[in-house]
This record gives structure tokens, C-alpha cells and sequence, in this order.
């Protein structure tokens, strides 16, 4: 049974640039919540999708948007990337939105 | 406590004795709370979680306590071995809201 898989590993952009982020869904799992955790700190909800559509928005700016596809996998999106964009980006997956979620590896991103 | 982090509280235990790791909670609202593990490197590992109906749940070699009058959270490990070596985590929400993590806590084990 497939656990949560996020792609790719590490990234490294430049201020400015835009970088695409994605997540595959554990297996039965139809709901993706995307994360940034900074060094340090907790996570912090971006955005959550279900259905397709973004149910839910945490206290992020426009810059950052998301999608997800039929087959429940989701990719997170950052545009005019930030020094402070420098983070770890989880993508946890649930069956439902209210169900527990189960986290990915995360992607590391650098913004030099 | 916070994520693999610098300035973490840390609590440090012997091999073989038990862990207790607290987490304070401030929305009276909060009805579903989770503990997550989250070693170097990695994402957050699902532990244990509870609903606002209970004050106790048991998995394998951990608990989980829930007090609603004072909004305290804590996470009990049995036997602490090596491999539980960690950054936890609590998290709250209530109703729609989304999963609000708290600062977490770096467990070091002692051999």
C-alpha cells in the first residue's frame, strides 16, 4: 500500500522564478492539505483540495495556488518566489477532509 | 516544541523509562487533536489521535490524555527506546477549521 509521495526531493530557484511542487495521494485517499514548515517551526496549512476544488485556505498570498487532477493527486504552485519561501512543503492526504492526515516526505525548497 | 528545530523544548529520557510530552491548547472550540513524530529529514508520522468526546485513548505503547478544563494535550510513551528519538507534535482543530500545529518538542533518548 502506497504511502503519501511528494516530487521532487530538494529544489533549488532563484528569487523571482516560479516552481511546481507535487503529491500523490496514499492509496483511497481523496483529500490533499499542502504545509510549509519552516526551519524551526510547526507546520503551517497553505490549502486543502478535495473534490478537485480548494475547500479550504490557510493565511498564504495569492503567489501560492494549487490544483488537483481526477486521480486525486495535487500540485502546489509558487510564483515571484521569496527568499522567505525557503521551506520544507508537506503534502499530507486523507480519506475525506475532516479524516486523519497521513504526511509525504515533504519537498525541500531553496530560494537563493 | 517545534519542528526540526533550533530552539526546541527538549526532554531527555533514560532507555526504558517512560515519556511524557505536554501540549497546552488555546481554542475552547478544539475538538480533534493529533500527535505527530517527525524525525530529521522526514515527514510528520501520524502517532495517535483524539475527539473532544474522549479523555483517553491507548495505542501500541502510547497514550494519549485529553483535558478539556484546563485545554491540556499530552502524549505518553512507554518504555522509550532509542527509535523514538524525535521532534512531536501536537495539532488541534475544531469543526472546519483546518489542523493547527503547535510548537513541538525534541525527545532525546538515553542509552
Amino acid at each position: 500500500d502506497a504511502g503519501v509521495t511528494q516530487s521532487p526531493t530538494h529544489l533549488i530557484k532563484t528569487r523571482g522564478q516560479q516552481v511546481t511542487l507535487r503529491c500523490s495521494p496514499k492509496s483511497g485517499h481523496d483529500t490533499v492539505s499542502w504545509y510549509q514548515q519552516a526551519l524551526g517551526q510547526g507546520p503551517q496549512f497553505i490549502f486543502q483540495y478535495y473534490e478537485e476544488e480548494e475547500r479550504q485556505r490557510g493565511n498564504f498570498p495569492d503567489r501560492f495556488s494549487g490544483h488537483q487532477f481526477p486521480n486525486y493527486s495535487s500540485e502546489l504552485n509558487v510564483n515571484a518566489l521569496l527568499l522567505g519561501d525557503s521551506a520544507l512543503y508537506l503534502c499530507a492526504s486523507s480519506l475525506g477532509p475532516k479524516d486523519t492526515q497521513y504526511f509525504g516526505p515533504g519537498t525541500r525548497l531553496t530560494v537563493l | 516544541g517545534e519542528s526540526v528545530g533550533l530552539h526546541l523544548p527538549t526532554l531527555s529520557v533514560q532507555e526504558g523509562d517512560n515519556s511524557i510530552i505536554n501540549c497546552a491548547y488555546s481554542n475552547s472550540a478544539s475538538d480533534y487533536f493529533i500527535w505527530y513524530k517527525q524525525e530529521s529529514g522526514k515527514g510528520p508520522q501520524f502517532i495517535i489521535d483524539i475527539r473532544s468526546n474522549m479523555d483517553k485513548r491507548q495505542g501500541q505503547r502510547v497514550t494519549v490524555l485529553l483535558n478539556k478544563t484546563v485545554k491540556h494535550l499530552s502524549l505518553q510513551i512507554a518504555a522509550t527506546q532509542p527509535g523514538d528519538s524525535a521532534v512531536y507534535f501536537c495539532a488541534e482543530s475544531s469543526g472546519n477549521t483546518p489542523l493547527v500545529f503547535g510548537k513541538g518538542t525534541r525527545l532525546s533518548v538515553i542509552a
